[in-house]
């Protein structure tokens, strides 16, 4: 298995731009996971989606953010419009029965 | 609200030294606890996961320790190896799926 997938690796943007992230969760994985990690505020839980079904969102910092998971092997975590304090590493992670917690590779993300 | 600490938050030492890394956290009504690694850009590894019923765990030269009514867990790295450098991080949860993550302890095994 590939693991989680993320994409881009790397986005830089300006401020007030669309910002998308894109996550393919392991396969049979029923759980999926937004992260951000950064220095100050260490990992914190944006949203937590089961069986594709947003559970949690009560860790998304404002109406600037969304995400969606249309189906089982394909989630998006948007910024609109991207301010510069959303600068910071954006994780996906999934689990399955086992409850370990696999994380994908992140996406650093500078909005200028 | 849980609070996990991790302390030293570094440490260095040389090759072949076993490692010992702590985590605390204030709410012992814990699901489970997770140890991960991170390497620098990099996302994190579970490297063993300990149920709330379960006293340890290990895997290879790593084991983990579980002390619920003191809020304390211990990873036990056995004879490190410059490849283990990285940054360990605990995390626990309160039910099925909410992790609260310490802030780490960022290792260097010097050869």
């Amino acid at each position: 298995d590939a693991g989680v997938i993320q994409s881009p690796r790397h986005e830089v943007t300006e401020m007030g731009q669309e910002v998308t992230l894109r996550c393919k969760p392991i396969s049979g994985h029923n759980s999926l996971f937004w992260y951000r990690q950064t220095m100050m505020r260490g990992l914190e839980l944006l949203i937590y989606f089961n069986n594709n079904v947003p559970i949690d969102d009560s860790g998304m910092p404002e109406d600037r953010f969304s995400a969606k998971m249309p189906n089982a092997s394909f989630s998006t975590l948007k910024i609109q419009p991207s301010e510069p304090r959303d600068s910071a590493v954006y994780f996906c992670a999934s689990s399955g029965s086992s409850e370990k917690l696999f994380f994908g590779s992140g996406t650093q993300l500078s909005v200028l | 609200k849980q609070e996990v600490t991790q302390i030293p938050a570094a440490l260095s030492v040389p090759e072949g030294e076993n490692l010992v890394l702590n985590c605390s956290f204030t709410d012992s009504a814990i699901y489970n606890l997770q140890w991960f690694r991170q390497d620098p850009g990099k996302g994190l590894t579970s490297l063993l996961l300990i149920q709330s019923s379960q006293r340890e765990q290990t895997s290879g030269r790593l084991n983990a320790s579980l002390d619920k009514s003191s809020g304390r867990s211990t990873l036990y790295i056995a004879a490190s190896q410059p490849g283990d450098s990285a940054t360990y991080l605990c995390a626990t949860s309160t039910n099925d799926y909410k992790l609260s993550f310490g802030a780490g302890t960022t290792v260097t095994v010097r050869a």
